[in-house]
């Protein structure tokens, strides 16, 4: 069975632009979690999604938005990009219980 | 409010010995999930084991092994038998019942296995 996809793998944008995200979750999972992760630090959580609604929020200005598709993958939208966005972007799939979340390999974006 | 505690942010480890990373917790939750994730230098996280708060065993999963108190609010990850592959960053992250599917990460610590 496919694990948890992310595209695109690199990314590289300039401040001010616009980026989007893919996530496919694992085959029968409703769930999906977007975290950020940067360099040395753990991640942190962005937004989950659970049939196609918005579940949870964390502590990130409103140029971050997603939005979960019928199929249940997801996108991850970052507008006026900042030098300070460049991180490691992961997205995690679950049933939506309290069980384990599945993450995907991430995708990479530099800022420059 | 949740809070995940790793205290040592980098540790060795001879090949084929145990290491234990430790890991602490905060949380006003009474029902909550305690994980551990490997992180290699490729970056994806793989999930290595789980702990439900209420649940009486400590948790086992091959070569790993979930040293839970719930009393001093610990979670330590113990590896036996560290084979090199192991070295990588290892995460303790946590799940309340009262917070949803929000996942807490600690700040993680650097393992690397010696031949």
């Amino acid at each position: 069975d496919a694990g948890v996809t992310q595209s695109p793998t690199h990314l590289i944008k300039t401040r001010g632009q616009q980026v989007t995200l893919r996530c496919s979750p694992i085959s029968g999972h409703k769930s999906v979690s977007w975290y950020q992760q940067v360099l040395g630090q753990g991640p942190q959580f962005i937004f989950q999604y659970y049939e196609k609604e918005e579940r949870g929020r964390g502590n990130f200005p409103d140029r971050f938005s997603a939005r979960q598709f019928p199929n249940y993958s997801s996108e991850l939208n970052v507008n006026a990009l900042l030098l300070g966005d460049s991180a490691l972007y992961l997205c995690a799939s679950s049933d939506g219980g309290l069980n384990e979340q599945y993450f995907g390999p991430g995708t990479r974006l530099t800022v420059t | 409010a949740q809070k995940i505690t790793q205290t040592q942010p980098g540790m060795f480890v001879q090949e084929k010995e145990a290491v234990t990373l430790d890991c602490t917790y905060d949380t006003s939750d009474p029902s909550y999930g305690l994980f551990w994730y490997k992180q290699p230098s490729s970056g994806e996280m793989i999930f290595l084991i789980y702990q439900g708060s209420y649940d009486q065993q400590n948790a086992t999963e091959g070569r790993y092994s979930l040293n839970f108190q719930k009393a001093r609010k610990s979670a330590n990850l113990v590896i036996s038998a560290s084979q090199l592959g192991d070295s990588a960053m290892y995460f303790c992250a946590m799940r309340g019942w009262n917070t949803g599917n929000q996942f807490y990460f600690g700040t993680g610590t650097s393992l690397t296995v010696i031949p």
